[in-house]
């Protein structure tokens, strides 16, 4: 089946540990990214990727870190320098030639 | 940047009942999609729609640009219909594809 997979569903981590959140695309999509959705609010786009070895900060980078090594891969890595880590991260993916979006099932990200 | 107001934040329909979200957006757009976020958190494309009118059973959308507006509607609603309804755009001028989204409405059909 084509689709966005991301894993894990949930992830647990001490306060201070880096944690790095899987993203999958076996659609032939060319862009990729990654949002952060807090309780009760709608998604903030940390970075994105329109190719291979190239990423953008979005508008709540701080903290975060990407690779794009592959064009199916786009791995994101919570540091301990995100001061507020907990929360519902979401990745999309988008064909060069068209603007519509479309995301994985995410991952719950907690940390205490 | 661009802004996007989503209303009414909640909404609480009996089944059967019909429903108009409303999405406003502040500036020129060269994408406007529609989501569904399901109890498990997953997005559901529902309509991709910068302009004009789609249907799609008895889900239908409307977005007029030049007044800056979308409307989802949803008629005889279910009660698998629940969940958030997210409006996302991207903005003409911004980076290619990134989109901004609303808070949400939230709809609750009760049986």
């Amino acid at each position: 089946d084509g689709g966005i997979t991301q894993s894990p569903k949930y992830l647990f981590r001490k306060e201070g540990q880096n944690v790095t959140l899987s993203c999958e695309q076996n659609l032939n999509h060319d862009a990729m990214y990654w949002y952060r959705q807090d309780p009760g609010q709608g998604l903030r786009l940390i970075y994105y990727s329109q190719i291979v070895n190239d990423f953008q900060k979005g508008d709540i980078a701080e903290g975060y870190s990407v690779s794009r090594e592959k064009k199916e891969s786009f791995p994101l890595t919570v540091t301990s320098a995100q001061k507020n880590p907990t929360a519902f991260y979401l990745c999309a993916s988008r064909r060069d030639s068209a603007y519509e979006q479309y995301f994985g099932p995410g991952t719950r990200l907690t940390v205490t | 940047g661009i802004q996007v107001e989503q209303s009414p934040p909640d909404l609480i329909l009996q089944e059967g009942a019909n429903s108009t979200l409303r999405c406003n957006f502040s500036d020129s757009v060269n994408n406007l999609q529609w989501f569904h976020q399901n109890p498990w958190g997953q997005l559901i494309n529902l309509f991709y729609i910068p302009s004009g009118t789609k249907q799609n059973g008895r889900l239908s959308a409307t977005t007029v640009a030049t007044e800056r507006y979308s409307l989802l509607y949803i008629s005889s609603s279910q009660t698998t219909d629940s969940g958030v309804y997210f409006c996302a755009v991207g903005a003409y001028g911004g980076s290619q594809g990134n989109l901004i989204f609303g808070k949400g409405t939230k709809l609750s059909v009760k049986p």
